[in-house]
């Protein structure tokens, strides 16, 4: 059974700060990895993707992936109150390459 | 460009009917995913095509849960007899999947399944 699993939050933020999502897996075959980010009622929405260990910066988020340690996290910088969401961790692995997700983290930034 | 579309948006039955659901992928993309989203649940896999290839069913929940891809573009997920635990979101996401290219998926807007 292929797990994900998020820190399950919820996780509060003042406007401004950096907040931290965790994520880890199960399977050591997982090949890509992906954070995605889901307002309430709607779909989710791509963030970043990571495939090879150490980070990967874009913008406001950066991505680090530590395959040895089975550990993703993302980190979004001078947090927004528009950064407010579920954030949804998800791993591909296998020949269909369908995503497993994590049960998500929602994250409220504070004005 | 036109990213995923699903319809219905939303989709209200009774209890044993059946129901159809659409999704039209990313145009150029080959692969085509089935989600679920529900409460208890969270979001899981439901079935894959990639091509004209048989499809990968391995998340379909039940017989009753059908899909086909006609032409290696549009996508229909069938539920017969429809029972009130398959109440959820039904989320479409497709990839390019090709070559060298990545497996980014992208998600449509969803349809929304109540059965009574």
């Amino acid at each position: 059974q292929k797990e994900v699993e998020q820190n399950s939050g919820p996780l509060s933020v003042p406007e401004g700060a950096i907040a931290s999502l965790n994520c880890t897996y199960s399977d050591r075959g997982s090949q890509s990895f992906f954070w995605y980010r889901q307002y309430s009622g709607k779909s989710p929405e791509l963030i970043m993707s990571i495939y090879s260990n150490g980070d990967k910066e874009d913008g406001r988020f950066t991505a680090q992936l530590n395959k040895a340690s089975q550990y993703v996290s993302l980190l979004i910088r001078d947090s927004q109150p528009s950064d407010s969401a579920t954030y949804l961790c998800a791993v591909s692995s296998g020949s269909a390459r369908q995503l497993t997700f994590g049960s998500g983290t929602q994250l409220t930034v504070l004005p | 460009g036109a990213g995923v579309s699903q319809s219905p948006s939303n989709k209200v039955t009774e209890k044993g009917k059946d129901v159809e659901l659409r999704c039209d992928p990313i145009s150029g993309h080959t692969a085509l995913y089935w989600y679920r989203q529900s409460l208890g649940q969270g979001l899981e896999f439901l079935i894959y095509f990639q091509g004209n290839s048989a499809p990968d069913k391995s998340g379909l929940p039940s017989d009753r849960f059908s899909a086909e891809r006609t032409g290696g573009s549009v996508s229909t997920l069938t539920i017969q007899r429809t029972q009130q635990e398959d109440s959820a979101v039904y989320l479409c996401a497709s990839s390019l999947n090709g070559p060298g290219s990545t497996d980014t998926q992208y998600f449509g807007p969803g349809t929304r399944l109540t059965v009574l």
